[in-house]
């Protein structure tokens, strides 16, 4: 069964620009959730789809959105980058979110110059 | 008082030996507790779930989870090299009528020879 594939692997933008991150969920999984992981604060939760639904946001600014597609595959969207959007984005699936596993991606690393 | 708590570390273990790495969450009734292995530059992989007040073994890696003191823990028995990695804790909390998992900063583990 294949895993969680996220695409691309490396980014690197300038401030100002705006970014996509893609993620395919394990087959059969239908909950994505996305996460910024830096070395200072740890792993923070973004934001949960389900079903197409964005169930669940966590605590960042509007420039962070994101979508999901009726074959379950999920888009994260920055726009207007910042130097401190650098970061390691993860994305996970789970059959149907928080209170069951999550296996996570490879992640994309995104680097801001 | 942090959703999910755990020593940063860093934890030193000599090979062989047993490593015991803790977390304290904040919320009553989260129901669904994960750990997760993360070695330097790569994703998060989950190894033991844990759901209910005891113990849960898996090979060398035991869960242990207290729900009156709201306390889970990891034990890795014969602790190898290869076991040198970051360990997230990871708890599940209802927030606006969705799940979400929240997770601890991890503690660094290193396995000394």
């Amino acid at each position: 069964k294949a895993g969680v594939t996220q695409t691309p692997r490396y980014l690197i933008k300038t401030r100002g620009q705006q970014v996509t991150l893609s993620c395919s969920p394990i087959s059969g999984h239908r909950s994505v959730s996305w996460y910024q992981q830096t070395p200072g604060q740890g792993l923070q939760f973004l934001f949960e789809y389900f079903s197409e639904t964005q169930r669940n946001k966590g605590n960042f600014p509007g420039r962070f959105s994101g979508r999901q597609f009726s074959n379950s595959r999920s888009e994260m969207n920055v726009s207007t980058l910042e130097l401190g959007d650098s970061a390691l984005y993860l994305c996970a699936s789970s059959t149907d979110g928080g209170a069951q596993p999550q296996h996570f991606g490879d992640g994309t690393r995104l680097s801001i110059l | 008082q942090k959703e999910v708590e755990q020593n940063s570390g860093p934890l030193s273990v000599p090979e062989g030996a047993i490593a015991s790495l803790n977390c304290t969450y904040s919320d009553r009734v989260s129901q669904s507790f994960f750990w997760y292995r993360q070695y330097s530059g790569k994703s998060p992989e989950l190894i033991m779930s844990i759901y209910s007040n005891g113990d849960k073994e898996d090979g060398r890696f035991t869960a242990q989870l207290n729900k009156a003191s709201q306390y889970v823990s990891l034990l890795i028995r014969d602790s190898q090299p290869s076991d040198s990695a970051t360990y997230l804790c990871a708890v599940n909390r209802l927030i606006q009528g969705a799940q979400k998992l929240v997770f601890g900063q991890g503690t660094r583990l290193t396995i000394n020879p």
